[in-house]
C-alpha cells in the first residue's frame, strides 16, 4: 500500500534563501507523486507532478522536485524564497491507480514561513 | 468563474442542526470528492463518487452523508452536527482518463464550518 510522509510540519526560511520541503513515500511500485500548495483561505493548487517521465520535475513559481527511487523521496525545492511562497504544502500520492478503489493520499502538510 | 464552486463559504451552526454543503463543477469530470482539513492532519477523505451511480465511503465517513445529484453536483450533509465536525471542508474533482489525471485534483475554495 502507498503512503506519504512529510518530515517537517513547519519550515521557516529567510527571503532570498533556498527552500527544502521533504517528502518520503512508500509504494510497492513506481508511483505518481504530486505537490500541492494552499495559500491562506484558498483551496489547494497543483504545484508540480511526477509521472515517471523525467525524475527532475519543474513546477510553477520556480519550484522543482526530484524523484529519487533509491531514497523513496520527492523533496520540493526552490533556490530563492519569496514572501509570496508562504503557504502550506502537501505531498500527495495516488493509491491503486487502476483499480476502482483508487484514491489520493495526502501527507500531513508542511507550513512554510518566510522571514523578511 | 471558478471551475469548482462550494457554497456556503462560511457557516456557523449549533449542535444538532442539519447542515448541507454544496459543490458544483464545470470541468466535466466524473470523479468528485469531499475532504475535511484539520490543522496538522492534512486532508482526510470523507466520501468520493466516481459517477452519479457510484458513491463510496472514505476514511472518515461516520456522521456524514452525500448525494450526487448530477455529474456536476455533489453535496455533503451533516445530519446532526457536533462540535468536532468544526473544520474546513473541500470539494474536489479529478479526471481518471489518464494516469496523470488520477492524482491531479481540482479544488474548490473550501467551506469553513463551525459547530457551536
Amino acid at each position: 500500500a502507498q503512503s506519504v510522509t512529510q518530515l517537517d510540519s513547519h519550515v521557516s526560511v529567510s527571503e532570498g534563501t533556498p527552500v527544502l520541503l521533504r517528502c518520503n513515500y512508500s509504494s510497492s511500485y513506481s508511483p505518481s507523486l504530486f505537490w500541492y500548495v494552499q495559500h491562506p483561505n484558498k483551496g489547494l493548487q497543483l504545484l508540480l507532478k511526477y509521472t515517471s517521465a523525467a525524475t527532475l520535475v519543474k513546477g510553477i513559481n520556480g519550484f522543482e522536485a526530484e524523484f529519487k527511487k533509491s531514497e523513496t523521496s520527492f523533496h520540493l525545492t526552490k533556490p530563492s524564497a519569496h514572501m509570496s511562497d508562504a503557504a502550506e504544502y502537501f505531498c500527495v500520492v495516488p493509491h491503486g491507480l487502476y483499480s476502482s478503489a483508487s484514491k489520493i493520499i495526502f501527507g500531513s502538510g508542511t507550513r512554510l514561513s518566510i522571514r523578511p | 468563474d471558478a471551475d469548482v464552486t462550494q457554497t456556503p463559504r462560511n457557516r456557523i451552526t449549533k449542535t444538532g442542526k442539519r447542515i448541507m454543503l454544496e459543490c458544483s463543477q464545470t470541468k466535466g469530470h466524473d470523479r468528485m470528492y469531499w475532504y475535511r482539513q484539520d490543522p496538522g492532519l492534512g486532508l482526510r477523505l470523507i466520501y468520493y463518487s466516481f459517477d452519479v451511480k457510484d458513491i463510496n465511503k472514505g476514511e472518515i465517513s461516520d456522521g456524514y452523508s452525500v448525494s450526487r445529484q448530477a455529474q456536476a453536483k455533489f453535496s455533503l450533509s451533516l445530519e446532526s452536527a457536533i462540535p468536532n465536525q468544526t473544520a474546513l471542508y473541500f470539494c474536489a474533482t479529478s479526471d481518471p482518463r489518464s494516469r496523470e489525471g488520477l492524482g491531479e485534483l481540482f479544488f474548490g475554495e473550501g467551506s469553513r464550518l463551525t459547530v457551536l
